[in-house]
């Protein structure tokens, strides 16, 4: 079946604008997760989602970050207000139930590389 | 913040010799997963370890958990050119309430030459 694809899989921009990044998990999945990866580091807990509510919120960087989940499947994530420390890879996961403790393997799409020019 | 550290940061090894990747990670955890990524792009999850295993196997994988001094190795036995990738430990760490996000170390890079 079809995996996690994630839209634009490359995104050039410049600073002080607004940006789109899309996700489409696994169909069934209800745990969606975003992370961001930076050149040379591994990758970051942005926010998650249980269904269609944003159940931890707590790595977004700061308020010019959100993420919706409207119909419990498609994520998109915004960035407002670009800067330049914005650029890296973000990557999106999916897991079949998600929540605490669980096992669940997070099944990792190709990533949208940002740049913020 | 990363949750731990992997040594080494880079690794070059001759096709057909192992590989072992180390990581140490900060608080108690729920289980560690092991990672590889191509090219810093997408990541394939390789295997997970729970909290309580000490060991496990998946083909030419080998990973051993020591909870006690907070530290996981993975081992790639006679290892492949195709092996040559960013290979990630990630924990799922118990404090957590909300999910179960995973906090990655800083990779090791390994290259497998023919």
């Amino acid at each position: 079946g079809a995996g996690v694809s994630q839209t634009p899989s490359n995104k050039v921009t410049e600073k002080g604008k607004y940006v789109e990044l899309r996700c489409d998990p696994i169909s069934g999945h209800t745990a969606l997760y975003w992370y961001r990866q930076s050149l040379g580091q591994g990758p970051e807990f942005l926010i998650y989602f249980q269904g269609t509510g944003a159940a931890d919120d707590s790595g977004l960087p700061n308020d010019r970050f959100f993420a919706v989940r409207p119909e419990g499947s498609v994520s998109t994530l915004k960035i407002q207000r670009t800067e330049r420390g914005d650029s890296a890879v973000y990557l999106c996961a999916s897991s079949p139930k998600g929540g605490r403790a669980s096992t669940d393997t997070q099944y990792f799409g190709p990533g949208t590389r940002l740049t913020v020019l | 913040s990363q949750q731990g550290e992997e040594d080494p940061q880079a690794l070059s090894i001759q096709e057909g010799e192992n590989a072992t990747m180390n990581c140490s990670y900060k608080t108690s955890i729920n289980n560690l997963q092991w990672y590889r990524q191509n090219s810093g792009r997408g990541l394939v999850h390789l295997i997970l370890i729970r909290s309580n295993e000490r060991e496990k196997h998946s083909g030419r994988l080998r990973v051993t958990l020591d909870t006690s001094k907070k530290s996981s190795s993975l081992l790639i036995t006679a290892s492949r050119a195709a092996d040559t990738a960013s290979y990630f430990c990630a924990t799922d760490q118990d404090w957590n309430n909300a999910g179960n996000m995973l906090t990655f170390g800083g990779g090791t890079r390994l290259m497998v030459k023919p």
